[in-house]
């Protein structure tokens, strides 16, 4: 079984319907990030949290919100979609304890798409 | 701030032929290096890593040498296979007192391999 899952993969909506994207991750990490992927703009975070009390917004993260319900689930929610939304969504995981770099651990992406 | 550049796609290439694929970056500090690999319909995958100067990192016969006085951290193998052909991202983690863990990275390079 994939350490790091995601519901759904695919998703079509419509503007102005709100949707949650889902994260579960069975490695045992604290540390969580959702990024998104465009084509030419590599991948760029949204949202981290290093634990459950823990949530604190990336470069992009206008537009979105996030729930830590445990340390094994983090939530990437858009309150009113909206096209340009449309995007390739990963959840990751790390784990720094005791380290000085961190290796990310992704899923397999969820295609979100904005009508 | 910090920012990874790499060379522009898509990578076309013949079975066996030497790849090359740049990166640089502009970072303060001494940050850690990746080489993440995304293969048609998955999540990235960690290819390999270096985290100080000089450093290599290897992997599935892939190489990249953490190079300071030149900013860069270049892809590179000696013969590509058919199997290669994905996405490539490179990135840093920024190090010191303000870690996030959080990765920065390039805008990806396709690598297509023909048999």
């Amino acid at each position: 079984d994939a350490d790091v899952t995601q519901t759904p993969r695919n998703r079509i909506t419509k503007t102005g319907k709100r949707i949650m994207l889902e994260c579960s991750q069975t490695k045992g990490h604290d540390r969580m990030y959702w990024y998104r992927q465009d084509p030419g703009l590599g991948l760029r975070l949204i949202y981290y949290s290093f634990d459950v009390k823990d949530i604190n917004k990336g470069e992009i993260s206008d537009g979105y919100s996030v729930s830590r319900q445990a340390q094994a689930k983090f939530s990437l929610s858009l309150e009113s979609a909206i096209p340009n939304q449309t995007a390739l969504y990963f959840c990751a995981t790390s784990d720094p304890v005791g380290t000085t770099t961190d290796t990310q651990y992704f899923g397999p992406g969820t295609r979100l798409t904005v009508l | 701030g910090d920012s990874v550049t790499q060379m522009e796609g898509p990578v076309t290439l013949s079975e066996e032929a030497f790849l090359t694929i740049n990166c640089t970056y502009t970072a303060t500090g001494y940050p850690s290096l990746f080489w993440y690999v995304q293969y048609p319909g998955e999540g990235l995958q960690l290819l390999l890593k270096a985290t100080k100067a000089d450093d290599k990192g290897s992997n599935k016969g892939f190489e990249a040498t953490y190079r300071k006085e030149t900013t860069s951290f270049h892809l590179e193998k000696g013969s590509v296979q058919v199997s290669d052909s994905a996405v490539y991202f490179c990135a840093l983690s920024p190090n010191g007192s303000g870690n996030t863990g959080k990765l920065i990275f390039g805008q990806g390079t396709t690598l297509q391999v023909k048999p």
